[in-house]
Parts: C-alpha cells; structure tokens; sequence
C-alpha cells in the first residue's frame, strides 16, 4: 500500500501568518494517464472533508486563492498564504492513483 | 449543486450487519466512482473501497474483504454500503463521496 506523510501533525499559527503542510507518498502518484491523482482535503470540527485541491495544484471550485499545491512525484505541499480563524481544522492528502487508495494522517491546525 | 445525502445513524449489536444509503443528485451518478471512507471517534480517515456505478464493479480495502458489500442502484441514483459481522471496532462515521464532494456522514455505534 502507498503510505502517505505528512509533517507537521499539528500547526498553530497566529491570523495573517503563512502556513505549509508537506505531504510524501512511499511511491509516486504519477498514474500512467499523465495524472496525478493527490488531493487536499479540509475537515472542520464536526463536518464532513471538502476539498481545496485536486490533481496536486489545481483549486477546486469556490476554494481561496490563499490555498495553493505543489509538487510531482512522491513530495507535496499545501500552502496558505495568509491563515484566517476558518482555515481550523484537520488537513488531510489522499492519493487515488494506486488501490488502495489512502490517506495521510491529517495535520490540525489551529490559531494561536 | 452536488448533494450526498446518507442515511441516519445506526445503533448495532456485535455481530450484526449495517446497511446504509447515499443519494447522488446534481452530477451523472454513472459517470463517477462512489467511495466510502471510514472515520473512527478522533482518528482519522481511512479508504474502504469504492463502486463503479456504470457496471457495479467494487474494489474494495484488503481489510474489508469479506465483511463489505457495496452497490449502485442508477434508477434511484442511490448508493449502498453493507459490513456485516460488526465489531466494536468498526464504531466509526462513514461517509461516501465522489472523491469532489463527500456526503454528512452516518455514524455507526456498535456496543453490546
């Protein structure tokens, strides 16, 4: 199975100030379609994971543009440029190029 | 608009089988997998396999193999996700989802 890191499990971060969440896959989520199928999700306390972005870099409809992905490979990153009070909450990467599909263990983040 | 509508909670007894529901509407039911992600009580998400409405094929997470079903009904646009011989373990939220948009979740409590 492809196991999926993220670091740091936790951030606190005081409004206004940037914040990244890296993401490494064990193998590469490049899929033989030419796709990179590693997704970001947020969940909030008590709701269900909504997604930011898709395919690795591309924000997903309604998102912010303060939330931005990058990279290839098996290294990822989800940036927000300027946290506000919303963005608290469970961050999460999952990859579905390779069955089974999985997640990484989730960073929360709060404000400080 | 997308909308993932589940089931109601569920309360079962070791032993028992649960059965729960997602209703698609607002895209092509048979255009997308359907997933079911599984979350325990302040752990975090976990893959359980996925349907392809289109021709009802499953695949499904290797620890679930044996205990799951799951199905797509296209006249209804509705999903369905059956685990059987339950476990105190498998207390967790479920939810189903198009990797896009995910439902409210259904939380199954199973306790003697």
């Amino acid at each position: 199975d492809v196991v999926m890191t993220q670091t740091p499990l936790s951030l606190s971060v005081t409004p206004g100030q940037p914040a990244s969440i890296i993401c490494r896959s064990s193998q590469s989520l490049l899929h033989d379609d030419g796709t990179t199928y590693l997704y970001w999700y947020l969940q909030r306390p008590g709701q269900s994971p909504q997604l930011l972005i898709y395919e690795g870099s591309s924000r997903f409809s309604g998102v912010p543009d303060r939330f931005s992905g990058s990279g290839s490979g098996t290294d990822f990153t989800l940036k927000i440029s300027r946290v506000e009070a919303g963005d608290v909450g469970v961050y999460y990467c999952f990859q579905h190029t390779h069955l089974p599909y999985t997640f990484g263990q989730g960073t929360n983040l709060e404000i400080k | 608009e997308v909308q993932l509508v589940q089931s109601g909670a569920e309360m079962k007894r070791p032993g028992d089988t649960v059965k729960i529901s997602c209703k698609v509407s607002g895209y092509s039911f048979s255009d997308h997998y359907l997933h079911w992600v599984r979350q325990a009580p302040g752990k975090g998400l976990e893959w359980v396999g996925l349907v392809d409405p289109e021709d009802n094929k499953k695949t499904y997470a290797a620890k679930f193999q044996g205990r799951i079903t799951m199905t797509a009904d296209t006249s209804t646009n509705t999903a369905y996700m059956m685990l059987s011989n339950l476990r105190s373990e498998d207390t967790a939220v479920f939810y189903c989802g198009n990797v896009d948009y995910w439902g409210q979740g259904t939380l199954v409590t199973v306790s003697s």
